[in-house]
C-alpha cells in the first residue's frame, strides 16, 4: 500500500530536548494530520492542518503544512517522557481525495 | 462524549476460520474506515462505509470485508485466516469521510492467528 516518507525513522533524545520530524511526498496533499500512538493503543489525534503555509500549535506540539503541499514538519519542545510513542502523519491526497499515512517516528525520552 | 470502540480487544484464532471485528463511530459520526497495522507494513487502509455503503477500499484480498449498519456502526470480516493476518486491526470514524474531516481511531483489535 501507498505510504508517505516519514524520517527520521527513530530517535532517542534527552528529557528536555527539542524533537523535529517530518514526512514528504511526490504528491500534493489537501490536509495533514499528525497522531500519536502508545504501545497497544489506537493512534490519537494531535495537530490537524488543512492550508498550505498554515502553522498550528497544541500545547508543546507544533505542526507546518508546507507551502509546496507535498510535506508537512512536527515539532515537539522540551520533551518529556511521557512523549515517547510513535508519531504518524497522514495526508489527504488532492487528486484522490485518500488519506496516506507515514511510516511512522517512534521517539524514545531518556530521563 | 464517548470515543471510538471496538471489540474485542483481543482474538486468537486458527489459520482457516473466520473472524468477525466490530466497530462503533462517535455518536453523529457516518464514516468508518479501517485499517490494519503490522510492524513491517505500518498503517494499510482496508476500506471506508460512509452512510452503509463502501466508498474506498485498498489494495487487500476478497478475504478482507466489511459492512456497516443503519446506525453506523460496522463490522469487519476475514475469511479463511492466514498466519499473515495477524495485526492490530483499528478502526476510525469520521464526521462525513476520511478525506474531509478528521479522523478519530479506536484502540484496536489485535488478532493473533496460529
Amino acid at each position: 500500500g501507498q505510504q508517505l516518507n516519514q524520517s527520521p525513522q527513530s530517535m532517542f533524545i534527552q528529557e528536555g530536548e527539542d524533537v523535529s520530524m517530518n514526512c514528504t511526498s511526490s504528491s500534493i496533499f489537501n490536509t495533514w494530520l499528525w497522531y500519536k500512538q502508545d504501545p497497544g493503543e489506537g493512534p490519537v489525534l494531535l495537530i490537524a492542518l488543512y492550508k498550505a503555509g498554515e502553522l498550528t500549535s497544541n500545547g508543546r506540539l507544533t505542526a507546518q503544512f508546507g507551502i509546496t503541499r507535498k510535506d508537512s514538519f512536527l515539532n515537539i519542545s522540551a520533551s518529556i517522557p511521557s512523549d515517547v510513542g510513535i508519531y504518524f502523519c497522514a495526508g489527504r491526497q488532492y487528486n484522490t481525495d485518500k488519506l496516506i499515512f507515514g511510516t511512522g517516528t517512534r521517539l524514545q525520552v531518556f530521563p | 462524549k464517548a470515543g471510538v470502540t471496538q471489540t474485542p480487544r483481543y482474538l486468537i484464532k486458527t489459520r482457516g476460520q473466520q473472524v468477525t471485528l466490530s466497530c462503533s463511530p462517535i455518536s453523529g459520526h457516518r464514516s468508518v474506515s479501517w485499517y490494519q497495522q503490522t510492524p513491517g507494513q505500518g498503517l494499510q487502509f482496508l476500506f471506508e462505509y460512509f452512510s452503509e455503503t463502501q466508498r474506498n477500499k485498498g489494495n487487500f484480498p476478497g478475504r478482507f470485508s466489511g459492512r456497516q449498519f443503519s446506525n453506523s456502526r460496522s463490522e469487519m470480516n476475514v475469511s479463511t485466516l492466514e498466519l499473515g493476518d495477524s495485526a492490530l486491526y483499528l478502526c476510525a470514524s469520521s464526521l462525513m469521510g476520511q478525506g474531509q474531516h478528521e479522523q478519530y481511531f479506536g484502540p484496536g483489535t489485535r488478532l493473533t492467528v496460529t
